[in-house]
């Protein structure tokens, strides 16, 4: 059964802080995923990943930035949190080439900015 | 235009009714599609997927695909109060990146 963590379900942060989302993925996954889910907007790509330290950009990746530096780990990094980046962060996990490349996501973290 | 679109609902029905979910997708060369449900506060997890055209059933739930029309389809059979979820169609590329729809939120009323 795969399973994918996050760090936390829920995150209060101030406005200029820097935020770390952590991932977690137990499948031996190649491929990582970080998603933001808005009302209205669906899922939107920010990052994936489809090896260690290597990192490619989705739709929305500015303001955010990633790491993996393990195969396991997918991070997501906000450096400098504002009000427009509260949101539900959701992350993912699928096999490199295996169709029908179904994801497998994380409960995902509900991130407010005040 | 989005690759994947999505009827937004809310949909709301009584017990027992059936539901039809419907999406739209603009890329031909889609050959998996998907249907996530995602109960509230928690994330989306995989319902069924179909390949290319056609149908296929697992228990309650029938997902259509017609790629004539670029047509998406989830049909619920007997709808039950535990099927009150979001709802989103996607689609992966060739790349195992994911467009999905944006999600229609479904209330079955007991």
């Amino acid at each position: 059964d795969v399973k994918v963590t996050q760090s936390s379900r829920y995150l209060v942060k101030r406005t200029g802080e820097k935020v770390f989302l952590e991932c977690v993925q137990d499948m031996d996954h190649e491929n990582m995923f970080w998603y933001r889910q808005d009302p209205g907007l669906g899922l939107r790509l920010i990052y994936f990943s489809y090896d260690v330290k290597m990192k490619e950009k989705g739709d929305i990746p500015e303001g955010y930035s990633v790491s993996r530096e393990k195969k396991e780990r997918f991070s997501l990094i906000l450096e400098s949190a504002s009000t427009n980046q509260t949101s539900m962060y959701l992350c993912a996990s699928s096999l490199l080439g295996q169709a029908p490349y179904e994801q497998y996501f994380g409960p995902g973290t509900r991130l407010t900015v005040t | 235009q989005k690759e994947v679109e999505q009827d937004p609902g809310p949909l709301s029905v009584p017990e027992g009714a059936i539901v039809s979910l419907n999406c739209t997708y603009s890329n031909s060369a889609f050959q998996y599609f998907m249907w996530y449900r995602q109960y509230s506060r928690k994330g989306p997890e995989l319902l069924m997927y179909t390949y290319s055209s056609g149908n296929k059933e697992d228990g309650r739930f029938t997902a259509q695909v017609d790629k004539s029309s670029k047509y998406i389809s989830l049909f619920i059979r007997d709808s039950q109060p535990s099927d009150s979820a979001t709802y989103l169609c996607a689609a992966p590329n060739t790349g195992n990146q994911f467009y999905f729809g944006t999600g229609t939120s479904l209330t079955v009323i007991p």
